[in-house]
């Protein structure tokens, strides 16, 4: 059973443009979880998609940043007009079900974007 | 809402002692608290879970214990070997998701 894949693994982008961060859960997981971080600090939340659904976009800023999870394919993180702040490492991590119960999160390699 | 604090500076010890991690949380007591491992350039790996009416769980090396009174958990390595230098992340539920603390820095000296 692979793990999360995440790719590309990284990813150089100059200020304006778009940056498409794709996230391929382990097989049976239906929940989907986007993270930040940025160098020494921690995981910072961005969003939470169950398929086809978005459940929370809290940790998610209100412009350029969007994500999806279609009922096929893997979960998008979608940043448009990147700016240099933008460059952080951004992890997936995949759960069989919510996080009500306790489900381990199992997290991808993760995807380091560098904005020039 | 939320937050969650860990030691603030890098932890040094020698192989063999054991390290001590500490969470502190601020409100609410979580349902439970979870201790993920991640080493440089990798995503998290999960190492241990304990829930709110648990006092101490214990997996191989590991010790996890959660104080709800003080709200605190520890986080234990004993015999700690160099390949335990990693950073070290408790994390609690927030509603429907999952926030993660700052991480500790361990380093296990040869």
């Amino acid at each position: 059973n692979a793990g999360v894949m995440q790719n590309p693994r990284h990813l150089v982008r100059r200020r304006g443009q778009e940056a498409r961060l794709r996230c391929s859960p382990m097989k049976g997981h239906s929940h989907v979880y986007w993270y930040r971080q940025l160098p020494e600090e921690g995981l910072k939340f961005m969003v939470y998609l169950q398929k086809e659904n978005i459940i929370d976009e809290s940790g998610m800023p209100k412009e350029r940043f969007s994500a999806e999870f279609p009922k096929e394919g893997p979960s998008i993180l979608r940043i448009q007009q990147v700016v240099r702040g933008d460059s952080a490492a951004y992890f997936c991590a995949s759960s069989p079900t919510g996080q009500g119960a306790g489900e381990t999160q199992y997290f991808g390699p993760g995807t380091r974007l560098l904005v020039l | 809402s939320q937050k969650i604090e860990q030691n603030s500076e890098a932890l040094n010890i020698q192989e063999g002692k054991t390290a001590t991690l500490t969470c502190n949380y601020t409100n609410y007591s979580p349902a439970y608290l979870q201790w993920y491992r991640q080493d440089p350039g990798r995503g998290p790996v999960f190492l241990l879970l304990i829930r709110e009416n648990e006092k101490e769980k214990r997996k191989e090396r590991l010790k996890v214990t959660f104080d709800t009174t003080l709200k605190q958990s520890l986080f234990h390595i004993t015999a700690s070997q160099p390949a335990d230098s990693a950073t070290y992340l408790c994390a609690i539920p927030s509603y429907d998701k999952v926030i993660f603390g700052p991480g500790t820095s361990l380093s296990v000296i040869p």
